[in-house]
């Protein structure tokens, strides 16, 4: 079945500066790569996904790159300010039709 | 739309006990999923329903783990008898078409504690 790793666990930036958060899946016939966003106490929302036919795909400060001969797809937030600190969630899901998550990376923007 | 409704929103009972977990999906929505997140296992998918039949149960811990959708608009998690490392905070979802064809939305979550 379908593995997914995240890295990194945790991440700390200053506000404005970029932060990219990276993820690796396993199973080649995974199509379809969302990410969510998760504030503290709160439930996951998505924020951006991606899906094979595309490499980039970019909404505002947000972007997501698709590797697929890597098996890798990766989340660049830019100018990155205080009400970005979350947990972000990578996924991927295909063949099987679930969606397997990651375990999360704690990103910390400090003002 | 008020999103997927989950209740409780927390619930602390004693080992032993039987605990109910209810969600009501966005209207419209044909998929429903249940995830349970803990720190060191993180989201993970226990049971998901396609138009109210169970797809994949696989991620169910045990037995004592039992889920249900009577209808279109409900569904139930069960768990009897419950113990100490069941808890954790137990999240339903609802997408249109399953997982990987349209976004999923997470109700608000249930936080479980079993001392």
């Amino acid at each position: 079945g379908e593995n997914v790793e995240q890295h990194p666990s945790t991440l700390s930036v200053q506000e404005g500066d970029s932060a990219v958060i990276k993820c690796t899946y396993s199973d080649s016939a995974s199509n379809y790569f969302p990410w969510y966003k998760q504030e503290l106490g709160k439930r996951p929302q998505l924020i951006i996904d991606i899906r094979s036919n595309v490499g980039e795909k970019k909404d505002q400060r947000i972007a997501v790159t698709l590797n697929k001969t890597a098996k890798h797809f990766s989340l660049h937030i830019t100018e990155t300010q205080p009400e970005d600190s979350a947990v972000y969630f990578c996924a991927a899901g295909g063949s099987q039709g679930n969606l397997i998550f990651g375990k999360g990376t704690k990103l910390s923007v400090k003002p | 739309d008020a999103g997927v409704i989950q209740s409780p929103r927390h619930e602390v009972t004693e080992m032993g006990q039987e605990v109910t977990l209810r969600c009501k999906p966005i209207s419209g929505h044909n998929s429903l999923f249940w995830y349970r997140q803990t720190m060191m296992r993180g989201l993970e998918l226990l049971i998901y329903f396609n138009n109210n039949v169970p797809i994949d149960d696989s991620g169910m811990p045990e037995d004592r783990f039992s889920a249900k959708m009577p209808n279109a608009s409900f569904s139930t998690l069960k768990i009897q008898p419950s113990e100490p490392r069941d808890s954790a905070v137990y999240f339903c979802a609802s997408s249109f078409g399953g997982q990987l064809n349209s976004p999923l939305h997470f109700g608000n979550g249930t936080r479980l504690t079993v001392t």
